[in-house]
């Protein structure tokens, strides 16, 4: 499973309140990303980082903000989650070396419910 | 940016017989096309990717094909079995950043 974890696994919460979900990995990957699924959109990407405090945003970026302090940690936060926001959320981890790599494994993915 | 189309959405198969999803992309630049599985209520698993320096990659029962020309990809699962029946998803990577853009998925089922 690529060492990586998501807290909390479930949650739900109600609209206009801020939520922040954490992604842990162990192996020291320099891309981190967080995507999230719903029926008929498949994986859109939200937002990425290709290092310490380098963030990028991905297709579906507005609402959400990231943040990473540390190479092991990645954050998104919800400002003031909506019920559009209501989602399975998916950290991913790219293992990039020399010639090899690129390739993304997925963590255990976030189950958010916006009341 | 890139955009990646799958076809079809949902497909049913005989148990023993094949199966064929396939994937078209945009982005002529793209150099990595990963395929995704997830079973229900799992995360996505990596099965098998290929590169845009060879046309065929196989691994047992799977295998991909990539048309670079044409600007597709397949996924090809010879002799089905009931646990291979989830959702499939192709992707290609961006090259001017390290982004993965996926198609929409393949619901496969695999009929005893």
């Amino acid at each position: 499973d690529a060492g990586i974890t998501q807290s909390p696994r479930h949650k739900v919460t109600e609209t206009g309140t801020p939520v922040t979900l954490r992604c842990h990995q162990t192996e020291n990957h320099r891309y981190m990303y967080w995507y999230r699924q719903d029926p008929g959109h498949g994986l859109r990407l939200i937002h990425y980082s290709y290092g310490v405090k380098d963030t990028d945003k991905g297709e579906v970026s507005d609402g959400y903000s990231v943040s990473r302090s540390k190479t092991e940690d990645f954050l998104l936060t919800l400002e003031s989650a909506t019920s559009s926001q209501t989602s399975v959320y998916f950290c991913a981890i790219s293992a990039i070396s020399g010639t090899s790599g690129g390739e993304q494994f997925f963590g255990p993915g976030t189950r958010l419910t916006v009341l | 940016g890139e955009n990646v189309e799958q076809h079809p959405s949902t497909l049913s198969v005989q148990e023993g017989d094949s199966a064929v999803i396939k994937c078209t992309y945009s982005d002529s630049a793209s150099n990595y096309f990963p395929w995704y599985k997830q079973e229900l209520g799992k995360r996505p698993q990596l099965i098998i990717d290929i590169r845009s320096n060879v046309g065929e990659k196989k691994d047992q029962r799977i295998a991909v094909t990539l048309n670079k020309t044409a600007k597709h990809f397949s996924l090809h699962i010879t002799e089905t079995q009931p646990e291979d029946s989830a959702v499939y998803f192709c992707a290609a990577r961006e090259t001017r950043a390290q982004k993965l853009v996926f198609g929409q998925g393949t619901r496969l089922t695999i009929n005893p």
